[in-house]
């Protein structure tokens, strides 16, 4: 299986801060990536698909980068509904995984 | 609405089986896949395969082979998910998800765009 690799696991941040969430693939994974967003108690929400296509009904705020093994999720104004744990996820082979998650704290 | 609406949560013993329902409205169910990922208590994420609404044809991840099953009953736009054999480290929540296609010699997963609720499962002795 293709391992997902996200750094960092936590991030302290405060509102309106730029932050920059990486993923890396263990091997080449393309385009293919999508960026998730998970609140506790919540379903995870799709932000990114294709690495840096943004879903219907995101906010502009995020944005994604990269192909190959290298990958960013970046929110470019922190706002309060941003808190969460995000994860990377590969869909280029035929099994796809997650990264094991960044959660997003109040500094 | 696009909607997918589980079934609610249940309490196991250790080796029986569990099948949570996923009923999907407001789209062509067939269009689409329906993967099902679940998450453990503090954990991440885990994906567990995926079912073709279209033909019934199943992608499972190699940790669950053997021991779950995934199918669908286009008559009412429902999908199942059965895992076997249960273990206490299968306490999770299970999630179905609306899952896009993309050819790539033969039809294969993209990203997940619309999620249910979720299901509690808890095995317990």
């Amino acid at each position: 299986d293709i391992q997902m690799t996200q750094s960092p696991s936590t991030l302290s941040a405060s509102v309106g801060d730029r932050v920059t969430i990486t993923c890396r693939a263990s091997q080449n994974i393309n385009s293919w990536l999508a960026w998730y967003q998970h609140k506790p108690g919540k379903v995870p929400k799709l932000l990114i698909f294709k690495a840096s296509s943004l879903e219907n009904g995101v906010p502009s705020r995020f944005s994604g980068s990269g192909s190959g093994t290298e990958f960013t999720l970046t929110i470019s104004s922190l706002q309060p509904d941003d808190f969460a744990t995000y994860f990377c996820q590969q869909y280029d082979s035929h099994s796809p995984t997650f990264g094991q998650g960044t959660k997003v704290e109040i500094k | 609405q696009v909607q997918l609406v589980q079934s609610g949560g249940e309490v196991k013993k250790p080796g029986a089986s569990v099948k949570v329902s996923c009923k999907a409205s407001g789209y062509t169910f067939n269009s689409y896949g329906i993967s099902w990922v679940r998450q453990a208590p503090g954990q991440g994420l885990e994906w567990m395969g995926w079912v073709s609404a279209n033909n019934g044809h199943t992608n499972l991840a190699q940790n669950f082979q053997g021991r779950v099953a995934m199918t669908t009953d286009t008559s009412t736009n429902t999908v199942y998910m059965e895992l076997r054999g249960l273990r206490s480290d299968d306490t999770a929540v299970y999630y179905c998800a609306r899952l896009r296609l993309r050819w790539n010699y033969g039809w294969t997963a993209d990203s997940s765009d619309v999620w249910g609720q979720g299901a509690m499962v808890a095995v317990s002795s």
